[in-house]
């Protein structure tokens, strides 16, 4: 069973506002991840990180900063949030075991840009 | 670039069928392919993953099959129940090692 926490689990904040997204794992993976998924269509990759101190841009990845300065840490900043921004947001952390890497999810947290 | 499809979109069958869901990709030179279940409102969990050296995984009443020549994956539902309505979705890892993922396949089993 993976344990993966996200915090808040909802936001509504105004326009401008800088927001920090909490993600925590408890299972010592090295990989993590963070998607937005907007009601009914993919996931779209923001920012992934291979380890500690290791941080790379995904698809969406221009407005937002990540950071991981622990191996259990990876928190998504966003510097001014628009209501474009308005979606929900997924962290994920995987490891490799046996020949197989698993995706783990976290409970998304939805965000509301006013 | 990967892409990811899946058909049908959306599908809603009564209480004790079995299903078939769709999941197709443009580039066969995948490291795995895996199935996720989404309930509304909530993060991914996931069903089976296939290597690409399997051809399918089974879990209970769920079975993935894996074609990489033809670039598809099926998930097969046995007996549908209710609780199984929700949304499906899959993912190819390529050679980045990062999921590539489809929409989904909202499934809805009504009693």
């Amino acid at each position: 069973e993976a344990d993966i926490y996200q915090t808040p689990r909802y936001l509504v904040i105004g326009t401008g506002k800088k927001i920090t997204l909490e993600c925590s794992q408890t299972m010592g993976h090295d990989k993590m991840y963070w998607y937005q998924q907007d009601p009914g269509m993919e996931l779209h990759l923001i920012h992934y990180s291979y380890g500690v101190n290791s941080t790379e841009k995904g698809d969406l990845s221009s407005e937002s900063t990540v950071s991981r300065i622990r191996t259990e840490h990876f928190p998504l900043t966003l510097e001014s949030a628009r209501p474009s921004h308005t979606s929900q947001y997924l962290c994920a952390s995987s490891h490799y075991y046996q020949g197989q890497e698993t995706q783990y999810f976290g409970p998304g947290t939805r965000l509301l840009v006013l | 670039k990967q892409e990811v499809t899946q058909i049908p979109a959306a599908l809603s069958v009564p209480e004790g069928e079995n299903l078939v869901l769709n999941c197709s990709f443009t580039d066969s030179a995948i490291y795995n392919l895996q199935w996720f279940r989404q309930d509304p409102g909530k993060g991914l969990t996931s069903l089976l993953l296939i290597q690409s050296s399997q051809r399918e995984q089974t879990s209970g009443r769920l079975n993935a099959s894996l074609d990489k020549s033809s670039g598809r994956s099926t998930l097969y539902i046995a007996a549908s129940q209710p609780g199984d309505s929700a949304t499906y979705l899959c993912a190819a890892t390529g050679g980045s090692y990062i999921p590539t993922f489809g929409r989904g396949t909202s499934l809805i089993v009504h009693p």
